[in-house]
């Protein structure tokens, strides 16, 4: 089955400040790859997503990058702000599998002021 | 639009007994996945169903089981519980297309077994 490694585990970075969380996956029949906030007390919530037949997906601060080829992705987060400290949980599917998500094992992201 | 609702949000049973959980998913939403998240294991999926049909199964025992109702509500059912079910559940809702991939998350229940 699909594997997916996420790294780093824990991440700090100063406001303001960028921060890129790094996911690899296993299945190169993995067709889609969403990145899941999840703040305590909270279900996961998405903030972006991306398919593999694009290579980069921006959304205001938050951007994805896939690279097929080497079968990983990243996360990156820019300008930011103490709210985006929080867990951050990368994911994929199988095609055929359509919802089936294999998650990463999650980076805490802490935003210092 | 309401989001997606997990009842109850807090639950302790002893080991043995079993459990029901309950999850509403987004009105127009047909498909409803259940993941289990746990300190050791991180977020795992369980199984999905639409339509009334269990679609996809994860790598779990079958004392874990679920059901899907007309109206998309499911819930999911533990029998024999063990120290290790301890965790949060997970419900995701998705509008259930061939290809659509979006889920949407509840809050969870949080489930702990003594």
């Amino acid at each position: 089955g699909e594997n997916v490694e996420q790294h780093p585990s824990t991440l700090s970075v100063q406001e303001g400040d960028s921060a890129v969380i790094k996911c690899t996956y296993s299945d190169s029949a993995s067709n889609y790859f969403p990145w899941y906030k999840q703040e305590l007390g909270k279900g996961p919530q998405l903030i972006i997503d991306i398919r593999s037949n694009v290579g980069e997906k921006k959304d205001q601060r938050i951007a994805v990058t896939l690279n097929k080829t080497a079968k990983h992705f990243s996360l990156h987060i820019t300008e930011t702000q103490p709210e985006d400290s929080a867990v951050y949980f990368c994911a994929a599917t199988l095609s055929g599998s359509a919802r089936q998500l294999t998650f990463g094992s999650g980076t805490q992201l802490t935003v210092l002021p | 639009k309401a989001g997606v609702t997990q009842t109850p949000r807090y639950l302790i049973k002893t080991r043995g007994q079993q459990v029901t959980l309950s999850c509403s998913p987004i009105s127009g939403h047909r498909s409803v996945s259940w993941y289990q998240q746990t300190p050791g294991q991180g977020l795992q999926f369980l199984f999905e169903y639409f339509s009334e049909t269990q679609r996809n199964k994860g790598n779990f025992p079958g004392r874990f089981s679920g059901r899907q109702f007309s109206n998309s509500r499911s819930e999911m059912n533990v029998s024999t519980l063990e120290l290790g079910d301890s965790a949060l559940y997970l419900c995701a809702s998705s509008s259930g297309g061939a290809t659509e991939n979006i889920q949407y998350f509840g809050a969870g229940t949080r489930l702990s077994v003594l």
